[in-house]
C-alpha cells in the first residue's frame, strides 16, 4: 500500500510560535487527508487535499499539497494551548479504500 | 461522532485467551475499518469491510480475524491473544466512497494482554 513518512515525530513550541509538520511520499499520491488527535482522544478529520498545488486554510491552519503530489504540509500560525495533540496525515491509493496513516507529529505547547 | 460505538472500551486479558471487540454504527455506512495504535507506529490498518460479509486485510492482519454479518456491526477477534497485541484499537467508518471519503473514528478500545 501507499506509504507516507511524517516529520518531525515530536515538536515542542512556545505558545504563540508557529508549527509545521510534513508528510512525504516517494510516489504520487491521489489525495492527502489530515487528522488531529487530542491526548486520550480519537483522531478527528481536519481536511482533504486532492489537487496538485492545492492550499486550504482553516483559521490559523494552512494545508498544502505539493505540485508533484508527493508531499504535504500542515502549518499552524501562532499556536495556542488548544492546538496540543498529534497530527496525522493519511492517504489512499487510486481506486483503493484503504487509508494509510503517517506516524504522526506530536505537538506540545509550552505556556 | 457519526454514531459509532466501540465495546468494550477497556479490557485486560491473559495470553492465549480469545478476545472480541465490537464496533457498532447507526448510520448504515458501507465501509468500516479496524486500526491499532501504538507509540511510534501511528495508526495501522488491521482489516476493513466494504459490505456485509465482504472484508479484506490491512497491513497488520496476522493474528486477527473479522466478521460483518450485518451492516451495523464489525467484529474484530483475536483468537489467541498475545502480549504484542496490547494496543488501543480504533474502529472507523468512511463517509462517502472512493478515495475522497473522510473517516470517523470511534472512541477506541484499550486492550491489555498480560
Amino acid at each position: 500500500g501507499q506509504q507516507v513518512m511524517q516529520i518531525p515525530q515530536y515538536q515542542h513550541v512556545q505558545e504563540g510560535e508557529d508549527f509545521t509538520t510534513y508528510c512525504n511520499s516517494s510516489t504520487t499520491l491521489s489525495n492527502i487527508q489530515w487528522y488531529k488527535q487530542r491526548p486520550g482522544g480519537h483522531p478527528v478529520f481536519l481536511i482533504q487535499l486532492v489537487k496538485s498545488g492545492e492550499v486550504k486554510k482553516q483559521k490559523r491552519l494552512t494545508f498544502q499539497f505539493g505540485e508533484a503530489k508527493k508531499n504535504s504540509s500542515l502549518h499552524i500560525t501562532a499556536t495556542q494551548t488548544t492546538d496540543v495533540g498529534t497530527y496525522f496525515c493519511a492517504t489512499s491509493n487510486f481506486g483503493n479504500e484503504k487509508l494509510t496513516f503517517g506516524t504522526g507529529t506530536r505537538l506540545t505547547i509550552i505556556p | 461522532d457519526a454514531g459509532i460505538t466501540q465495546s468494550p472500551r477497556h479490557k485486560v486479558t491473559e495470553t492465549g485467551t480469545p478476545v472480541t471487540l465490537r464496533c457498532h454504527q447507526t448510520e448504515n455506512h458501507r465501509y468500516m475499518y479496524w486500526y491499532r495504535q501504538d507509540p511510534g507506529h501511528g495508526l495501522r490498518l488491521i482489516h476493513y469491510s466494504y459490505g456485509v460479509k465482504d472484508t479484506d486485510k490491512g497491513e497488520v492482519s496476522d493474528g486477527y480475524s473479522v466478521s460483518r454479518s450485518k451492516t451495523e456491526d464489525f467484529l474484530l477477534t483475536l483468537e489467541s491473544a498475545t502480549s504484542s497485541q496490547t494496543s488501543v484499537y480504533f474502529c472507523a467508518i468512511k463517509a462517502g466512497t472512493g478515495n475522497t471519503g473522510e473517516l470517523f473514528f470511534g472512541e477506541g478500545s484499550r486492550l491489555t494482554v498480560l
